[in-house]
């Protein structure tokens, strides 16, 4: 089966930063993908690991440990327009090579 | 200069009913996906197809169907609509080499059935 958990909220203030955690249940896993989703919006994607260890772009860092079975995404110096829902993906060779989502963490930002 | 579009953007129609939501992509990728996001915003995808391969989600009913008549575009027929069918519904497409996995998704279409 594939099944993929996340903090369904987080809640910060401007400024700070959060980490919103992944844990994944996938066979074949190959990778794990984050999309940012604005109300309305379509998902956007924002990074990917395929192997252990951090990977930064900017403001937004994501990490994976496949020993764990867990990833997260690291938002710094957070800004009101990071208000939006946040969902990982784990990409599995035996879903034909597509990308199962979890269930999305909104995050508030707060002034 | 659109990546990846989507008609209409709202549908709104009867239960029994067959319509037709048309996706298109302008980057020259060779994967597109059907994504389905219910009011929980669970985002579940319905089908990826590339030029040589169609993969469906087992659990879809076979009321959906993808049609691709050429390369750039993934059109999703359904038929016979039922309540539980309303959702967003995202087409989105990807390279077939890429480091990065990146999908690129459409505005998506509303769809809701009365």
């Amino acid at each position: 089966g594939q099944s993929l958990e996340q903090p369904s909220e987080v809640t910060a203030v401007e400024g700070a930063i959060v980490q919103i955690n992944c844990t994944y249940q996938t066979s074949g896993f190959y990778g794990l993908s984050w999309y940012q989703q604005h109300d309305g919006g379509a998902p956007t994607f924002l990074s990917y690991n395929a192997l252990d260890g951090l990977e930064e772009t900017g403001r937004f860092s994501s990490f994976l440990s496949r020993s764990d079975s867990y990833g997260y995404l690291l938002l710094q110096e957070l800004q009101m327009k990071d208000s939006a829902s946040y969902f990982c993906a784990a990409g599995s060779l035996t879903y034909g090579q597509n990308f199962v989502f979890g269930p999305g963490t909104r995050l508030s930002v707060l002034p | 200069d659109t990546a990846v579009s989507q008609t209409p953007k709202y549908l709104v129609t009867q239960m029994g009913n067959d319509k037709s939501i048309k996706c298109e992509q302008n980057l020259g990728h060779d994967t597109m996906y059907w994504y389905k996001q219910d009011s929980k915003k669970f985002l579940k995808i319905m089908f990826s197809y590339n030029n040589k391969e169609l993969i469906i989600n087992e659990t879809v009913p076979n009321r959906f169907s993808p049609k691709s008549p050429d390369k750039a575009h993934l059109n999703l027929h359904i038929n016979s609509l039922e309540l539980g069918d309303s959702a967003v519904y995202f087409c989105a497409s990807s390279p077939m080499t890429s480091g990065r996995n990146e999908q690129f998704f459409g505005p998506g279409t509303r769809l809701t059935v009365l």
